[in-house]
């Protein structure tokens, strides 16, 4: 069952905002929402992750609707070396049981055009 | 910090040969988890460990699959024998509590 939807592809110009959107509407009142993105041909790199409040970083911006069903991951200034494949998921805190393994979705095929 | 590295970054083999791929996680993370990465199916999760104890194999594909973590710092993951199916590239992450992952380079693996 896929616990999140996200646009296969998406483009934006270079230097623009890039805003990928999310939707997680069955997500656990526990559960963090987590980016990662994957660079052609590279391991998939984390970005950021937050529970239900804004959140951001030297990379980009998260931010979760206030009933937490929906976010949008922000790049502020994109670069052509943003161009990748872009991976949201909800997962519930470490436990130390059987459910500590991310699980990665199809994501969205974000390109940044010149 | 030299990252989670992996080792070959490249393999080929031929079928029915036993191929053994391996990950050196960043040092104090408890977490190591292997991947495998397809066209067709994306991203999987095999196993994982915590403070070097396999908690859970379910992705695991069968029983030519095997994966070890003898100590904190190594981890091996082994297919016996192999077939061209099990093509794929393999990656190996590292995480500490509640902290994102950090992933390896990945091992591109080719059974001919």
């Amino acid at each position: 069952d896929a616990k999140t939807t996200q646009p296969t592809s998406m483009d934006c110009a270079e230097g623009r905002a890039a805003n990928l959107p999310c939707n997680h509407s069955t997500i656990s009142g526990n559960e963090y929402v987590y980016w990662y993105r994957q660079i052609h041909s590279q391991g998939p790199q984390y970005i950021i992750h937050g529970l239900k409040n804004n959140e951001t970083n030297e990379m980009a911006s998260l931010i979760i609707t206030e009933d937490r069903k929906s976010s949008t991951l922000i790049l502020p200034h994109a670069t052509l070396r943003d161009t990748a494949v872009y991976y949201c998921i909800v997962r519930p805190p470490y436990s130390g049981g059987g459910a500590d393994g991310l699980t990665f979705g199809k994501g969205t095929h974000l390109i940044i055009q010149p | 910090d030299a990252g989670v590295i992996q080792s070959p970054r490249h393999e080929v083999t031929e079928m029915g040969q036993e191929v053994t791929l391996r990950c050196k996680p960043i040092s104090g993370h408890d977490y190591l988890f292997w991947y495998r990465q397809t066209m067709m199916r994306g991203l999987e999760l095999l196993i994982y460990f915590n403070n070097n104890v396999p908690i859970d194999d379910s992705g695991m594909p069968e029983d030519r699959f095997s994966a070890k973590m003898p100590n904190a710092s190594f981890s091996t993951l082994k297919i016996q024998p192999s077939e061209p199916r099990d093509s794929a590239v393999y990656f190996c992450a590292s995480s500490p509590d509640r902290e994102g992952y950090t992933f390896g380079s990945g091992t591109r693996l080719t059974v001919v």
